[in-house]
This record gives structure tokens, sequence and C-alpha cells, in this order.
């Protein structure tokens, strides 16, 4: 149980164009997801914490106009890169915490690699 | 500012003990956890440790010390599919998770 899935696995796109990940919770309700971004080497970084029905809450330093996250429901967390430029390129990766676990169980999706050219 | 400290590499030989420390400093502390990355992947849950002492769980053990802001990971009988790297996250008084840059294992034949 407690799988977590995310759609593109991988992706390429234009410098300019919007790029949207989805990231789903496929046996579990989560009311919150947490998005991440890691570089080649580096640890996770968190970008922003994603609460169903309301605004997400941005780490400082990230653009919530450039990150637009929407969660729309218990199993679905959107994250769209908007103008993507090839500085954005990185593993993205969602995680979910199932109602009730107090946020002590993070479960992690398998990633998107973007790719911006 | 809070900190979460552990080794960039360690290397290990296959079928041996390896510990891989991991030391911080945050506001508050909710909770401790350890994660396995292999490369290009998404990390994966290994452990949770919230009170004092160690949890086993199969060849992985977990250590915490609340007093001393320190846990370690315990892997035993070591095999290649071990190579990775293992994040230590803490969970601060906020509930948001802090990181570590992860400790790079490379096992050896």
């Amino acid at each position: 149980g407690a799988v977590v899935s995310q759609h593109p696995s991988r992706v390429i796109c234009k410098s300019g164009t919007s790029v949207k990940i989805e990231c789903r919770s496929l046996d579990f309700q989560a009311t919150t997801m947490f998005w991440y971004r890691q570089f080649p080497k580096q640890s996770l970084m968190l970008m922003a914490t994603s609460n169903e029905g309301s605004k997400a809450t941005y780490e400082q330093g990230v653009e919530k106009d450039k990150f637009l996250i929407n969660h729309a429901s218990l199993t679905l967390s959107t994250l769209t890169v908007t103008s993507a430029h090839p500085e954005d390129s990185s593993f993205y990766i969602c995680s979910a915490s199932p109602i009730g676990t107090a946020s002590t169980e993070q479960y992690f999706g398998p990633g998107t690699r973007l790719t911006v050219t | 500012g809070q900190n979460i400290d552990q080794p960039t590499e360690m290397t290990a030989t296959e079928g041996a003990i390896v510990q891989i420390n991991c030391t911080y400093q945050t506001s508050g502390f909710n909770g401790l956890f350890w994660y396995q990355q292999h490369a290009g992947e998404a990390p994966t849950f290994l452990s949770y440790n919230v009170l004092d002492g160690l949890e086993e769980k199969g060849r992985f053990s977990s250590f915490l010390s609340r007093s001393k802001g320190y846990s370690y990971l315990l892997l035993k009988e070591l095999q290649m599919k071990d190579s990775a790297s293992y994040l230590c996250a803490v969970k601060d008084s906020n509930y948001q998770l802090i990181w570590g840059a992860g400790t790079k294992l490379i096992i050896k034949p």
C-alpha cells in the first residue's frame, strides 16, 4: 500500500513553454502533499507544501507565480512550471502523507525529470 | 539556523556492517527519518524514530539520542544493492522536514 504516482516520468520541453506534473496517491487519501526539487548530486529541496482545498505554502525563494500548485482533491496535486527555462531543468519529486498519520509517514512518487532546451 | 550533518560518502564491503551517522540542530524535534535513494530515483522510506533508542527492521536499524541530537543508521549483511544515498531528515517544531545532504554509500565486492 501507500503508492504515489507521478506523471509524466520524463519530459523535454522548449524554453518558454509550460509543463504540468501530476502527483497522485493511489491507495490512500492525503490532505498534505509536498513538492521537492533535486539537482544532480544534491539533496532534496522542499519547494512547497500543498494542502487540499487551500493555497500552497511556498518555501523562501520559490516563485509561486512560476510554480503553480493545485491540490484539487485528496488524491491529486499538480505542479505547473510556467515559462520554463533551462535552469528549471531538474528532478521534481512529490510526496504525500496519509490522513491520520500526522505527517509521520511520507511516501514519495517516482519523480519527474524535466529537461528544458 | 537549522542544520543536519552526515558524511558525504562512505565505502564498505559486501557482507559487512556499516553505520551512517547523522547529527542535527533544529528548532524543535518531532521525529527523525531515514530514506534510501538510488541514483535517478525518488527516496524510499526506511525508518522513523521519535523516542530514544534503537528501532530494528530486518537488516536495517536506526538509533536516536535526542539529548545528543544524534542518530545513526546501521546496515548489516551488506548487499551490492545497498549502494545508494542515505538521507537523514528531521521534522522540526513546525512539522517541517529538514533534510541532510545525504551519504553516498559505495559497496565493494
